[in-house]
């Protein structure tokens, strides 16, 4: 599969902005997820963003794509303890597969 | 409700016991596949299947099997689980390819352990 990139842990403090990121392979990707894991759970699509766009805001998420470094980013404003969970960067493939990221462990400190 | 289940949620079983984890979705999607979850290397496709009757390997297929009856159930065949197929197991299923955005529906897991 694609060599999809994360960082593995992120702490914030409660109210701070959270920045996750990832970097991809396949250039020619047409989709970038956004993927939550909350504790228990199955993953849960926070967000996409098409590859022709380079920003996307959505209430407290901001993506944004570099398509020439093949970066992706997820900001999240005024971090919340309920953020806490695993966030997972997806790139799609093709044949309808995804090709996740190792996943970023956000913690919210209060 | 639109879902994706899976069972059991978890197992606790023996090396070389066969093993079947259900999976099952009502959207009518062609697309479903399977990954595990292991720590520090995110999710890896097993299997997956376009439509019934049609399957192909992820990255990880070794020790599983699949099947694609009906269109709603794909199930994840362990013929001699070992100890290094503990791990948590993600079922999902998407719209068939060029519908929309691509986005997959994940079932709850399930955790199984192999002693």
């Amino acid at each position: 599969g694609e060599d999809v990139e994360q960082s593995l842990f992120l702490s914030v403090r409660e109210g701070d902005s959270s920045v996750i990121n990832c970097t991809y392979t396949d250039s020619s990707s047409t989709y970038l997820y956004w993927y939550k894991q909350e504790p228990g759970a199955g993953l849960q699509l926070l967000t996409y963003i098409f590859s022709n766009m380079d920003m996307k805001q959505d209430q407290r998420l901001t993506v944004l794509l570099n398509k020439k470094d093949k970066h992706l980013s997820l900001r999240i404003a005024d971090t919340q303890t309920g953020d806490s969970a695993i966030y997972f960067c997806a790139e799609k493939g093709g044949a309808n597969n995804l090709f996740f990221g190792t996943g970023t462990r956000l913690t919210v400190i209060p | 409700e639109a879902q994706v289940t899976q069972n059991p949620r978890y197992l606790i079983t023996v090396t070389g016991k066969k093993l079947t984890v259900t999976c099952s979705q009502n959207m009518n999607h062609e697309y479903m596949s399977w990954y595990r979850q292991d720590p520090g290397l995110g999710l890896r496709q097993i299997y997956y299947s376009m439509n019934v009757e049609v399957t192909d390997k992820g990255d990880v297929p070794e020790g599983y099997k699949v099947s694609r009856k009906e269109k709603r159930n794909f199930p994840l065949i362990l013929e001699s689980p070992s100890p290094n197929q503990t791990s948590l197991y993600f079922c999902a299923s998407s719209p068939s390819q060029g519908s929309g955005k691509g986005e997959q529906f994940f079932g709850p897991g399930t955790r199984l352990t192999v002693l």
